[in-house]
């Protein structure tokens, strides 16, 4: 079965700027978190959702913020770009999110220059 | 705050040797417990979870990991590496509580490289 889809793979964005993120998690996954990745702060929680509700979220400002569709796919958004949001950014999904393994994407290179 | 730590974060081994990584993670209670592998520019793979029951866990690509309860470790094993496996290896845990759902907190990572 196909994987996780992470759209699109590689962004340029300017300062400022809002940039949105898209995740199709593998079929009949109903939980999809997302994750940070920087070289200074390694892999960080942003946040997750199960069945379009948010379930729990990381310790990020507002500006970083999703939503869940009802058919599972996700979107994150960060709004004002700052240029410490460069990063890649990997989307995970999983059937439930509990006691269950997760699966990533490939992640989206964002660079904000 | 659980945390994870991996304190190696370089580690070169040669074709053929054995292969350990650290883990340790700080937490009241015994988390599910991961490793992942990351190659250059891409995503997560799962290597192998533990979640209870036998303490060896087997996984893809020739790949077992310990845990042990006394010492909070995770380590992950494999007896003969090869070339491909360089890459970087993340160990990363979760609460076993029902609202923890995905929220992983990983370690820093431990990037292997291989010799011919």
């Amino acid at each position: 079965k196909a994987g996780v889809t992470q759209t699109p793979r590689y962004l340029i964005k300017t300062r400022g700027q809002q940039v949105t993120l898209s995740c199709s998690p593998i079929s009949g996954h109903r939980s999809v978190s997302w994750y940070q990745q920087t070289p200074g702060q390694g892999l960080q929680f942003l946040f997750e959702y199960f069945s379009e509700t948010q379930r729990n979220k990381g310790n990020f400002p507002g500006r970083f913020s999703g939503r869940q569709f009802s058919n599972s796919r996700s979107e994150m958004n960060v709004s004002t770009l700052e240029l410490g949001d460069s990063a890649l950014y990997l989307c995970a999904s999983s059937f439930t999110g509990m006691n269950t393994e997760a699966f990533f994407g490939q992640g989206t290179r964002l660079t904000v220059v | 705050a659980q945390s994870v730590t991996q304190p190696d974060i370089h580690i070169t081994v040669s074709e053929g040797a054995s292969l350990e990584l650290r883990c340790n993670y700080s937490y009241g209670a015994t988390p599910y417990l991961f490793w992942y592998v990351q190659s250059p520019g891409q995503g997560l793979q799962l290597l192998l979870k533990y979640f209870s029951g036998d303490t060896l866990v087997q996984g893809i690509k020739g790949f077992e990991a310990e845990f042990k309860r006394s010492q909070s470790s995770f380590n992950l094993r494999k007896p003969s590496v090869h070339w491909s496996d360089a890459a970087e290896y993340f160990c990363a845990v979760v609460r076993p509580y029902n609202n923890a759902g995905n929220m992983l907190t990983f370690g820093g990572g431990t990037r292997l490289m291989v010799k011919p």
